[in-house]
């Protein structure tokens, strides 16, 4: 079975900080991950995914997430905060071939502070 | 371009009336269709998905029931609508059956029960 744990439901930062956005997942197969970002009132907007290949995957809006076997991690990151960059992230994960099912996370709401 | 849509943007029905909220899929063929609900702080919740015409499976059971009466269209219905069936209902989705591909979301229809 699938799982997705996503550590912080709320994160706060300053304008202009780090924003680290955390995901762990758990696959008995190669899994797929996505990162969506939710505006109020709104539907789901993809930001990037990993699939195969390079493990550090580039996005829209600046950022970025790095696949990590070892530590079955998808955590997302972007190098300098903006004020329209708060929203809410899911992290997603789907498996083998053959899936129509998409596991999220529970989500994080992302504050920035000015 | 592919582009979904879902309406209404948001509804208010009382207890026990009956409900249905379309979503339309644009430029693409034999999507695979999906309903989410979710409720605030606890992610989404998968309720239904669809691989073709006429092919409806349920995740949970419940007072909800989904119908494709064409390719590129997905229902959600309920004969009597609960207290329980207030949410932020979200329509999704992919491109044919590999599960490396991400959903699409719609922009969502938020439901309040009186």
């Amino acid at each position: 079975a699938q799982s997705v744990t996503q550590l912080g439901s709320h994160v706060s930062v300053s304008e202009g900080a780090l924003v680290l956005l955390r995901c762990n997942y758990s696959s008995s197969v190669p899994p797929y991950l996505f990162w969506y970002v939710q505006y109020p009132n709104q539907g789901l907007q993809l930001l990037l995914k990993y699939t195969t290949g390079a493990t550090l995957v580039k996005g829209i809006n600046g950022f970025e997430a790095e696949f990590k076997k070892s530590e079955t991690s998808f955590h997302l990151t972007k190098p300098s905060a903006h004020m329209s960059d708060a929203a809410e992230y899911f992290c997603a994960v789907s498996g083998a071939s053959g899936t129509y099912k998409y596991i999220f996370g529970t989500g994080t709401r992302l504050k920035v502070l000015a | 371009s592919q582009t979904i849509h879902q309406w209404p943007a948001t509804l208010v029905q009382p207890v026990g009336s009956p409900l249905s909220l379309e979503c339309t899929v644009e430029g693409t063929s034999n999507p695979n269709l999906y309903w989410y609900r979710q409720a605030a702080g606890r992610g989404l919740q998968l309720l239904f998905y669809s691989v073709g015409i006429g092919q409806i499976s349920s995740e949970v059971p419940q007072n909800l029931s989904a119908s494709r009466p064409q390719d590129r269209q997905f229902i959600l219905s309920s004969k009597k609508l609960l207290l329980s069936d207030s949410g932020f209902y979200l329509c999704a989705w992919r491109k044919g059956e590999a599960s490396n591909q991400p959903q699409h979301f719609g922009d969502g229809t938020r439901l309040s029960i009186l």
